[in-house]
């Protein structure tokens, strides 16, 4: 299957930080997406893109769709407690979404 | 208007029995799709369905799995004889018709076989 590789693996910050982490693959994808997941619940989307350069912006989160259609970054800007969890990225080609393994994300107060 | 409905949350099996998972999409959402989940790793698509027609099916096993999308009522995820290696996280998810990007997962069935 597809690989998308995300670093890191675990990030550990101090509330207020800011955060960045990205995802990588050897194919190309049509559509870059960006899920957070809580314990025991299902992943709910941040932000998607579309178009290979996009710069995308939901509140403190901010995207970007790589030139080369294979990678993708998110970066979350003074983090706060509410933000930790695992956060995916996942790559669209046809009917399918390929994900990535995720970053854990923890803040400290 | 609710999300994506799944049940049960949790689910214990033993070994060999039967296992059925349900989804009832969004409102409005005709498109269904599963994924499993394994303790510390990404999502792997199972399938793809729209009303009555499996559309993609090329993430389900080949043996034991079966899903459906029926006209009334929830789509339903099927494992048959279930071995401890099933044990794991399904997600549903389901879009409207026509959408090209992210859709809406529900909270998941945690099946875990003893």
């Amino acid at each position: 299957g597809q690989q998308l590789n995300q670093s890191p693996q675990s990030m550990f910050i101090q509330e207020g930080e800011d955060v960045s982490m990205n995802c990588t693959s050897s194919s190309i994808f049509n559509t870059w997406l960006w899920y957070k997941q809580d314990p025991g619940e299902g992943p709910v989307l941040l932000i998607a893109l579309y178009k290979a350069g996009e710069l995308t912006s939901n509140g403190r989160l901010t995207a970007q769709f790589g030139i080369t259609r294979k990678d993708s970054f998110l970066n979350i800007s003074a983090s706060i407690p509410s933000d930790v969890g695992i956060y995916f990225c996942a790559g669209r080609r046809g009917n399918q979404f390929y994900f990535g393994t995720g970053t854990s994300l923890t803040v400290i107060p | 208007n609710a999300g994506v409905m799944q049940n049960p949350r949790h689910l214990v099996r033993r070994r060999g029995q039967e296992a059925r998972l349900r989804c009832s999409p969004m409102k409005g959402h005709s498109h269904v799709y599963w994924y499993r989940q394994l303790p510390e790793e990404g999502l792997k698509f199972m399938v793809y369905l729209q009303k009555e027609n499996i559309i993609d099916e090329s993430g389900m096993p080949k043996e034991r799995f079966s899903a459906e999308f029926p006209k009334e009522g929830p789509s339903i995820l099927r494992i048959q004889q279930v071995v401890r290696g099933d044990s794991a996280a399904y997600f549903c998810a389901s879009s409207p018709p026509g959408t090209p990007y992210g859709y809406t997962f529900g909270s998941g069935t945690r099946l875990t076989v003893v």
